[in-house]
């Protein structure tokens, strides 16, 4: 059974700081998704990793994928209160459609 | 339309009583997914389309559940003789091929289901 482990679950953080969010999952994947969603709305997504040593980066927020180690992560540099939300990884198994998810990541910055 | 779209917001209803669910995907997305979200369970998968075609309905918490797809557009999900178990946001996804290796999912705004 495929087990997708993020942490921390809850992370609160001060303006101007960084910090990484960590997914791991247990089963071989080479595609690995992140989302963001704010309270009461849906799933955007962030980024689509889609092989070993891949990295993205868009404004304050950076992914990276060693699958290797199977293991994601999302880096906040500088954080500001706009990131505030909810953070997913989400892994494919290699069936072309079904997303296994992390139970998210709940980003709260701070002034 | 501009993005993948779902109907109603939010429904609320008794136990015992079926509902249908709607979503109507990006235009020109040949995949089609239903996801739940709750407080417990997280995302969960439930079933995926392909065309008007579902390879794999093994999410379907129950066979109180069902789907369809027509026209290769708008999906229905039905939950027959609802529980309170059922309570929960349903997110509907769409993208434009399965598989391709760029391929995002994406997500509309989802129905809040309360049964009562």
């Amino acid at each position: 059974e495929l087990k997708v482990e993020q942490n921390p679950l809850f992370l609160s953080m001060q303006e101007g700081k960084n910090y990484t969010i960590y997914c791991n999952y247990s089963t071989t994947s080479d595609r690995l998704y992140w989302y963001r969603q704010d309270p009461g709305k849906s799933l955007e997504s962030l980024f689509v990793l889609l092989s070993n040593g891949a990295v993205k980066q868009e404004g304050r927020l950076m992914a990276s994928l060693d699958t290797k180690a199977r293991l994601s992560t999302l880096h906040i540099t500088a954080a500001v209160h706009d990131l505030s939300a909810t953070y997913f990884c989400a892994v494919d198994i290699n069936s072309g459609y079904a997303l296994n998810f992390g139970k998210g990541t709940s980003l709260l910055v701070t002034p | 339309g501009a993005g993948v779209s779902q109907s109603p917001s939010n429904k609320v209803t008794e136990k015992g009583k079926d509902v249908e669910l709607r979503c109507d995907p990006i235009s020109g997305h040949t995949a089609l997914y239903w996801y739940r979200q709750s407080l417990g369970q997280g995302l969960e998968f439930l079933i995926y389309f392909q065309g008007n075609s579902a390879p794999d309905k093994s999410g379907l918490p129950s066979d109180r559940f069902s789907a369809e797809r027509t026209g290769g557009s708008v999906s229905t999900l039905t939950i027959q003789r609802t529980q309170q178990e059922d309570s929960a946001v349903y997110l509907c996804a769409s993208s434009l091929v399965r598989a391709a290796t760029t391929d995002t999912q994406y997500f509309g705004p989802g129905t809040r289901l309360t049964v009562l």
